[in-house]
């Protein structure tokens, strides 16, 4: 099946650094997802996107949802040891009900 | 908040035992999905459910089959467990069209 071009695969990065990463897609999508993935556990959704140009933060995440409804974008600043997960994002169409995943994103922070 | 409840979280089977992974959902949602992630190979959908009774093949459906009898009970079936089987499986349910899914906490398989 399609899946979502993220990048990058992998971030090792220091404490209190910003963290940006993106996904694009081939096709249109009318809703992006952002979730997080703590090691051993099941994905957690982060952020809901429902328009293109959408701005929505949560706490200290921030994405977007891209003009050209293709791509999507999380920001994280000021990490933290707790950001430690796999990021993935998610689209979805209005053809059915299924959500097309990313490859994620490994982020790991050095304290 | 939905839950999302795999009945466990670690399991260890050998190479031909027929395998049950059991999840439920609490929030009456209709659709409901079973993936399974290795490294580098992201999430791939096995089988998903629309309804009762109903099911649909995802991407990798061989050597898996489920099971939907009530609403809010998908299990995923290994009819004969081999060990390329051995992996993270994640069960999802979603409410609809434009809504995310809820996932559970996963069951990591080992197959011996």
């Amino acid at each position: 099946g399609q899946q979502l071009n993220q990048s990058p695969q992998s971030m090792f990065i220091q404490e209190g650094e910003d963290v940006s990463m993106n996904c694009t897609s081939s096709s249109i999508f009318n809703t992006w997802l952002w979730y997080k993935q703590d090691p051993g556990e099941g994905p957690v959704l982060l952020i809901a996107l429902y328009k293109a140009g959408e701005l929505t933060s949560n706490g200290r995440l921030t994405a977007q949802f891209g003009t050209t409804k293709k791509d999507s974008f999380l920001n994280i600043s000021a990490s933290i040891p707790s950001d430690v997960g796999i990021y993935f994002c998610a689209g979805q169409s209005n053809a059915g009900n299924m959500l097309t995943f990313g490859g994620g994103t490994r982020l790991m922070v050095k304290p | 908040d939905v839950k999302v409840t795999q009945s466990s979280r670690y399991l260890v089977k050998r190479t031909g035992e027929k395998v049950f992974l059991e999840c439920v959902q609490d929030m009456d949602h209709e659709n409901m999905f079973w993936y399974r992630q290795d490294p580098g190979l992201g999430l791939r959908l096995i089988y998903f459910s629309y309804d009762v009774k109903m099911k649909e093949k995802g991407d990798i459906p061989e050597g898996y089959s489920v099971s939907r009898e009530k609403k809010e009970r998908f299990s995923l079936i290994l009819e004969s467990a081999s060990t390329n089987q051995t992996s993270m499986y994640l069960c999802a349910s979603s409410v609809g069209t434009g809504y995310g899914y809820t996932f559970g906490s996963g069951t990591r398989l080992t197959v011996v």
